[in-house]
């Protein structure tokens, strides 16, 4: 798989359900950020984790970080309608270049 | 709490037009950058900018682009003449530190370009 690859495509769970999203990458890296991107609007950054961390969480949202699977997890608990939208996870490289690698991202359809 | 802001927000021109895309970033980041993403695909890296210079480019960045910092506050991606397939939604981005990957880069809106 690509650096930066999400899993599932897309997601689609009931109100009130926790969702999780899979992140897999290739290279090594100095961090993983979680983006949310709603329909045809901005990128708006979520958590950031850095390698030597294993677990963030930053209110509903908790994410995780295997360094030696080179994956990550994001988990939204007690989604919301307002939570639908496109999940990334994006990478850097671990020679300190500035520019990040996204992912196709999770499309995720929280139903009411 | 600071955005990155972007403007215009949408914008039409022409097949070998020139763009400028603006972008003020956050007021005290030091790094700043431009990312596309084109309909139903990725968001791409384009450029990274720091101390007035370019730090970094994809392949993308060609001769075509060209970035500038031209006062304090905006920073601006230029597209000399335009191609159809540079229809896009460009992102700038700014992070506070001087290593841009280590740290959180924040977003803009974006612009949508559309080129015909």
């Amino acid at each position: 798989s690509q650096q930066g690859e999400e899993d599932p495509q897309a997601l689609s769970i009931q109100e009130g359900e926790n969702a999780t999203m899979n992140c897999s990458y290739k290279t090594s890296i100095n961090n993983l950020q979680w983006y949310r991107q709603n329909s045809g609007r901005g990128l708006v950054h979520l958590i950031l984790i850095r390698s030597n961390e294993r677990e963030k969480h930053s209110g509903r949202l908790r994410v995780t970080l295997d360094t030696s699977k080179k994956s990550s997890s994001l988990l939204i608990t007690a989604s919301r309608a307002a939570d639908t939208a496109s999940y990334f996870c994006a990478t850097d490289a671990f020679g300190g270049a500035d520019g990040l690698t996204f992912g196709k991202g999770t499309h995720l359809i929280i139903q009411p | 709490e600071p955005e990155v802001t972007q403007t215009p927000s949408h914008q039409v021109t022409q097949m070998g037009q020139e763009v400028i895309l603006r972008c003020v970033p956050i007021s005290n980041h030091l790094y700043f950058y431009w990312y596309r993403q084109i309909l139903g695909q990725k968001v791409e890296f384009l450029v990274s900018f720091y101390n007035n210079e370019i730090s970094e480019k994809s392949e993308i960045f060609d001769d075509q682009f060209s970035v500038e910092r031209p006062d304090g506050s905006n920073f601006t991606l230029k597209i000399r003449s335009t191609k159809l397939e540079d229809s896009a939604m460009y992102f700038c981005a700014s992070s506070r530190m001087t290593s841009g990957s280590q740290e959180t880069q924040y977003f803009g809106p974006g612009t949508r370009l559309l080129v015909l």
